[in-house]
């Protein structure tokens, strides 16, 4: 066990809904990422935050978005849902910045 | 801009033999260079940080090793439960997020 937690674990929405994926990293943990994971494209970095700043950007959709709150949980928010966006994200938290830690992922699929 | 290649895709091994997976890699300034294992519905577990060439670090049946241009993942020996998909990621000195290969998936069959 990681001490990652992402939740929910699935998700099934229809293509133009809005969904939120929940990570609450390790204890101690000051950073938090998310990552995106499709079969063809491997594990993608999406967004970095570091002690609830937005720290670096990877290849984020405009349609997406994402925060961390005071008490360090990170929600990604995804909206205008398409069918490409059907994917595993995952979340990993590090102390500073590396090595991450990985949660198990919210498999997303839109319909 | 970063890249991690990493070959094969899939390796099929008999319990026992000992094989090496390849993790190409240009990266602006390594700061670090990292193997995970993931299971499948599982997210990735750490394995491996190695920072410099030469650098070599072990773990049961697992020795990573460290050049210039890439990494390997050499498995001794391997069972059955070292079945899995391994990853490599790499780190710029600017140590923001890491870029991640496609991965090698093993099978080991008894």
């Amino acid at each position: 066990d990681s001490g990652v937690t992402q939740t929910p674990k699935h998700l099934i929405t229809a293509t133009g809904q809005r969904v939120t994926l929940r990570c609450s990293p390790r204890s101690g943990d000051l950073s938090v990422y998310w990552y995106q994971q499709s079969l063809d494209q491997g594990l993608q970095f999406l967004i970095q935050y570091y002690n609830g700043e937005e720290r670096a950007k990877g290849n984020i959709l405009e349609r997406f978005s994402a925060q961390q709150f005071p008490d360090l949980h990170s929600e990604l928010n995804l909206s205008s849902l398409e069918l490409g966006d059907s994917a595993l994200y995952f979340c990993a938290s590090s102390p500073g910045e590396s090595p991450l830690h990985f949660g198990n992922g919210t498999r997303l699929t839109v319909t | 801009e970063d890249q991690v290649t990493q070959s094969p895709e899939a390796l099929r091994l008999q319990e026992g033999e000992s094989s090496s997976l390849n993790c190409s890699y240009t990266v602006s300034g390594l700061r670090g260079l990292f193997w995970y294992r993931q299971d499948p519905g599982k997210g990735p577990e750490f394995l491996f940080t190695l920072y410099s060439a030469g650098e070599e670090k072990e773990k049961e049946r697992l020795k990573a090793t460290l050049t210039k241009k890439e990494s390997f993942l050499h498995i001794t020996a391997p069972k059955p439960e070292d079945s899995a998909t391994y990853l490599c990621a790499v780190q710029d000195q600017a140590g923001t997020a890491l870029i991640f290969g496609k991965g090698t998936t093993l099978s080991v069959s008894s």
